[in-house]
């Protein structure tokens, strides 16, 4: 079954430092990977998507995520944070008729 | 949020009670989703359907349940057999096929309270 994990609750980055969210995947077949942000009380807004080809994803605000095969892993990063980017944040991976799960959430706070 | 509408925003329903979430979605989307969240296990799929007419369990069924007569809605009812209603509910939409990238969109959610 395909499944993802984001194995920190929280990460706290100080404003103006680089930042990375991480998750790892287990998929049979090709990975179709994906983030989304939540902001308090709305729904998930999607920042990016890997499907092939480069291993490096640039999505909405910034963002972009790094997908490496080896570490099955698709870590979310930025080069330079923003309080503005303290949210919830999902990782998912594509099942079967077009379903996508979901990884835990991982909050990130950034301090000013 | 764009192109998804759920309503209400906060609905709080009385032990015992059915109560329907509303979602509507303007995207010509040929699938929809309803999704609950609860803290700290973000999200779990309740229901989706990938065409009119025709739907599907996710994982967490038990206790609610669905029509899609119209393409661009797709209702949630939450039945009083459902042990623990109190969540966050979200609706979602995408296209069906093109190879499975799809990424879905949300609407803005409803907070659903059992008092």
């Amino acid at each position: 079954a395909q499944s993802v994990a984001q194995p920190e609750d929280q990460v706290n980055v100080a404003e103006g430092n680089p930042l990375t969210v991480k998750c790892t995947y287990s998929v049979s077949g090709n990975p179709y990977l994906f983030w989304y942000v939540q902001y308090p009380n709305r729904g998930l807004q999607f920042l990016l998507k890997y499907i092939t080809g480069d291993n490096l994803v640039k999505g909405s605000y910034g963002f972009e995520a790094e997908f490496n095969k080896s570490q099955t892993s698709f870590h979310l990063k930025k080069p330079s944070a923003l309080v503005s980017d303290s949210a919830l944040y999902f990782c998912a991976v594509r099942d079967r008729d077009d379903k996508i799960i979901f990884g835990k959430g991982t909050r990130l706070h950034i301090l000013p | 949020d764009g192109g998804i509408t759920q309503s209400p925003k906060y609905l709080f329903r009385k032990e015992g009670q059915n109560v329907t979430l509303s979602c509507e979605q303007n995207l010509n989307h040929d699938a929809m989703y309803w999704y609950r969240q609860d803290p700290g296990q973000g999200l779990r799929l309740i229901y989706y359907s990938q065409i009119v007419n025709d739907f599907q369990k996710g994982d967490i069924a038990e206790g609610y349940s669905v029509s899609r007569e119209k393409k661009e809605s797709f209702p949630l009812t939450v039945t009083s057999a459902q042990k623990n209603p109190t969540a966050f509910y979200l609706c979602a939409s995408s296209i069906v096929g093109g190879g499975g990238y799809n990424e879905q969109f949300f609407g803005p959610g409803t907070r659903l309270t059992v008092l």
